[in-house]
């Protein structure tokens, strides 16, 4: 099956640094989404972008999906950006998750 | 209703007993999706629903775990004869088009 692997797992930050979180993936997909889980769990759908650029305020997005990768870009960070970033693959009425990679922004 | 409702917010029941869980979607949503969250862990994807359909069940981890849809609203997410590997948070999200609205998921424990 297809596997999605994002990196880096882990990342701690100072307040207003800017991050790059990547999603790569290991062939043709119908479509990807980038998710954000905060601490107490809830979570929000930040994307669907099965190419291109997005953008939602400090946020940002860009999928090629000729070279299997996507990008989540957060600017200026803040605390409440914290928690686990997600990014998901559709292929074929399925939908595979990453494992994930931990933000953690310092006040 | 504002959001995605699921209930019970927290069920702790037995091995080997049966649990319903419940998904409310946002009104007017036609797709519905299942996901499982073990502690700690990353987000399984169970089943989803387009309409009351569901075009792929293979993603439901075994044979005791079944979901439905009826109206096109409501879906129940069932799991016979539970075991404590069944013990996680079980999350529902619907949609219109593209973007998922979750729900607050259910935490089930199996003692």
């Amino acid at each position: 099956g297809i596997q999605v692997e994002q990196s880096p797992p882990d990342l701690i930050l100072q307040e207003g640094a800017n991050s790059t979180l990547r999603c790569n993936f290991s062939d043709s997909v119908n479509n990807l989404q980038w998710f954000h889980q905060n601490p107490w769990g809830q979570l929000i759908n930040l994307f669907y972008i099965p190419s291109g650029t997005k953008q939602n305020g400090r946020l940002s997005a860009t999928t090629v999906a000729t070279e299997r990768y996507s990008l989540l870009y957060i600017s200026s960070s803040q605390t409440t950006d914290s928690g686990v970033y997600f990014c998901a693959v559709n292929r074929d009425d399925k939908i595979i998750f990453g494992k994930g990679t931990r933000l953690h922004i310092l006040p | 209703g504002a959001g995605v409702s699921q209930s019970p917010s927290n069920k702790v029941t037995e091995k080997g007993k049966d649990v319903e869980l419940r998904c409310d979607p946002i009104s007017g949503h036609t797709a519905l999706y299942w996901y499982r969250q073990s502690l700690g862990q990353g987000l399984e994807f169970l089943i989803y629903f387009q309409g009351n359909s569901a075009p792929d069940k293979s993603g439901l981890p075994s044979d005791r775990f079944s979901a439905e849809r009826t109206g096109g609203s409501v879906s129940t997410l069932t799991i016979q004869r539970t075991q404590q590997e069944d013990s996680a948070v079980y999350l529902c999200a619907s949609s219109f088009i593209e973007t998922q609205y979750f729900g607050p998921g259910t935490r089930l424990l199996v003692l």
